[in-house]
């Protein structure tokens, strides 16, 4: 069974901290997202790697980063949390170069910044 | 720029109904198009994806349908239960984008099916 894990399913962090959203994909998939979900705004990309060490930005980056060292995960980095970054925060990955590739999705981390 | 809408934004249907959900899309250059359903407060499941050359997929009860020409796609339920209650969300592919398929989302359809 093909399985996205995002690190955390509930996290509370206060206004200024530095928070890691982790993501672990075990399917071998070269490309891995970061998306933010609000409601009325559906879901928006925030980052995307294809590869290892490789990055881009997505629709929304500012207030963002991100981090792949190893194949299998991304990070997502929130340098200096805001409350406007109160979200539900969802990883995704996918094979990369074929019209039949799906893109698999973790549970979510709703984070809250207080 | 590609833009993926869905309406009805919300439907209540009694146990038992077939239905449909739809999805309109802007730019019908895409490579391809996937339908997910999402449980309060989960992840994303997906339940279908259509090539660009194809017309539809199946998979028991659900059905989807593509049209690349007028931007359409739908999602046929058959024989409705109260365990198909979720949000429905369909997102396309753009082309020139497969290597890394970025996918661009509806803001997806909130489904209740009355016992």
């Amino acid at each position: 069974d093909v399985k996205v894990t995002q690190s955390s399913r509930y996290l509370v962090k206060r206004t200024g901290e530095k928070v890691f959203l982790e993501c672990v994909q075990d399917m071998d998939h070269e490309n891995m997202f970061w998306y933010r979900q609000d409601p009325g705004l559906g879901l928006r990309l925030i980052y995307f790697s294809y590869d290892v060490k490789m990055k881009e930005k997505g629709d929304i980056p500012e207030g963002y980063s991100v981090s792949r060292e190893k194949k299998e995960r991304f990070s997502l980095i929130l340098e200096s949390a805001s409350t406007n970054q109160t979200s539900m925060y969802l990883c995704a990955s996918s094979l990369r170069g074929s019209r039949d590739t799906e893109a698999f999705f973790g549970q979510g981390t709703r984070l809250t910044v207080v | 720029k590609q833009e993926v809408t869905q309406i009805p934004a919300a439907l209540s249907v009694p146990e038992g109904e077939n239905l449909v959900l739809n999805c309109s899309f802007t730019d019908s250059a895409i490579y391809n198009l996937q339908w997910f359903r999402q449980d309060p407060g989960k992840g994303l499941t997906s339940l279908l994806l259509i090539q660009s050359s194809q017309r539809e997929q199946t998979s028991g009860r659900l059905n989807a349908s593509l049209d690349k020409s007028s931007g359409r796609s739908t999602l046929y339920i058959a024989a409705s239960q109260p365990g198909d209650s979720a949000t429905y969300l369909c997102a396309v592919g753009p082309f020139g984008g497969g290597a890394t398929n970025k996918l661009i989302f509806g803001t997806g359809t909130l489904l209740a099916v009355q016992p």
